[in-house]
């Protein structure tokens, strides 16, 4: 069975800190992303990793960096932590396809970051 | 750019239909339907290619209008298990993005 884990369900964390939110995928995809989820905004994409060490920005990357060492594994960091940083940050992976339209993206189930 | 939802939220009794819309200002080359109850992740249902070929899925199916730059999804005989956030998820050009820049969603309440 496909499965994408992240590390915390709920997370507190203070105003400057430095928070790492950490995924994991079992399925040997090339592709990975993290989305931040809020009321009313949907998804939207803060950065994707097509290959080990490579990454390339989304449409909200400011105030956010990630690293992708491991096939498996995709973080997202976030330098010094703000009170609208506040959200649901979602990881998701999905096979290269490299022609067609890409392929179907499988969802974590979510990290709850509140910064106070 | 993201494409737009329509509606934002619809209440349905058990055993209603219901239709949600999703268009873009540009071109689309596919359309990707995903479904999330409360609580949970998102879970995919259907993908439409350009070319306007309709799927379905139990008792919900989409189409895709290319001249319309949209997608729709049909939601039959609606069941308690339906409740949930649908989002699509479209791709612009073909093959290569390997993204998808998703809509804001539409919250649907099935009721008994």
């Amino acid at each position: 069975d496909v499965k994408v884990t992240q590390s915390s369900r709920y997370l507190v964390k203070r105003t400057g800190e430095k928070v790492f939110l950490e995924c994991v995928q079992d399925m040997d995809h090339e592709n990975m992303f993290w989305y931040r989820q809020d009321p009313g905004l949907g998804l939207r994409l803060i950065y994707f990793s097509y290959d080990v060490k490579m990454k390339e920005k989304g449409d909200i990357p400011e105030g956010y960096s990630v690293s992708r060492e491991k096939k498996e594994r995709f973080s997202l960091i976030l330098e010094s932590a703000s009170t609208n940083q506040t959200s649901m940050y979602l990881c998701a992976s999905s096979l290269w396809t490299s022609g067609e339209s890409t392929d179907t993206q499988y969802f974590g189930p979510g990290t709850r970051l509140t910064v106070l | 750019q993201q494409p737009v939802q329509s509606p934002q939220a619809v209440i349905l009794r058990e055993g209603e239909d219901a239709v949600i819309n999703c268009s873009s200002s540009k071109a689309l080359y596919s359309v990707h339907w995903y479904r999330q109850k409360h609580g949970e992740a998102p879970v995919f249902l259907m993908i439409l290619l350009k070319g306007g070929e309709q799927k379905g899925h139990e008792k919900i199916s989409a189409s895709f209008n290319e001249k319309k730059q949209q997608s729709s999804l049909y939601l039959t005989a609606s069941q308690l298990s339906y409740s949930g956030t649908y989002f699509c998820g479209t791709e612009n050009t073909q093959g290569g993005s390997e993204k998808l820049v998703f809509g804001k969603g539409t919250k649907l309440t099935v009721n008994p």
